[in-house]
């Protein structure tokens, strides 16, 4: 059964730095291309970023360019998203989601439980 | 950006109604559309990919259509597991933008 399972979220000061990681079981993480999405409070969903297998391609939304860092390890089985510069619109749930596609959002087709993150003083 | 326009944004239906959701895009993608079913408190369920092709092990009264710059997603009998938010996506340009989501509701 896939399972990709998130953690490191919590409460942040405006400015502050946080690190969200997901773990993947039951498939061959180093064979698909990754991706974090956001959901702010009682919103929609918003892509931010996107990593391929290897890592050699990585892509941002422009909210998040330069603040936020997307990686793997892929002898851990595992997702990171550093998040540094956080702001109060950086509140949400995030989820960590399985790329299934050929092109890049080709197909979320597996998602994290979500890893909800809140930016306050 | 590409923006993406569901609509309606809420509706209510009984079980065994046809329901359409309609999405716009503001410019051409293709099939390059995909939708989604989240219930409260979850994640994101993948649905239909590439405007029309049902997700493994879906039932078969979901269905999606269309190309270009407008998509529907119909739920041909609706039952009250289907209740949550349908949203739409667009992957044929950076960066992936989603609908504003459309809450189905049974009465």
């Amino acid at each position: 059964e896939v399972q990709l399972v998130e953690s490191g979220g919590g409460l942040v000061q405006p400015g502050g730095s946080l690190r969200l990681s997901c773990a993947a079981s039951g498939f061959t993480f180093n064979n698909y291309n990754m991706n974090w999405v956001r959901q702010a409070p009682g919103k929609g969903l918003e892509w931010i970023a996107y990593i391929t297998t290897t890592s050699n391609t990585i892509y941002y939304t422009d909210s998040v360019k330069g603040r936020f860092t997307i990686s793997r390890d892929n002898a851990k089985n595992s997702l990171y998203l550093q998040m540094n510069s956080l702001r109060a619109e950086d509140t949400a749930v995030y989820y960590c989601a399985r790329d299934a596609g050929v092109v890049v959002g080709g197909d979320f087709d597996n998602w994290g439980q979500g890893n909800l993150v809140i930016v306050s003083s | 950006d590409i923006q993406m326009t569901q609509s309606p944004s809420s509706l209510s239906a009984s079980v065994g109604d046809r329901v359409t959701i309609t999405c716009q895009a503001s410019q051409d993608i293709s099939n390059y559309l995909n939708w989604y079913q989240q219930k409260p408190g979850k994640a994101p369920k993948l649905l239909i990919y590439d405007a029309s092709s049902l997700e493994t092990g879906l039932p078969s009264r979901f269905s999606g259509r269309g190309s270009g710059t407008h998509f529907t997603f119909t739920i041909s009998s609706l039952q009250p597991e289907d209740i949550g938010t349908y949203y739409c996506q667009q992957f044929h340009d950076l960066p992936i933008t989603f609908g504003g989501g459309t809450k189905v509701e049974v009465k």
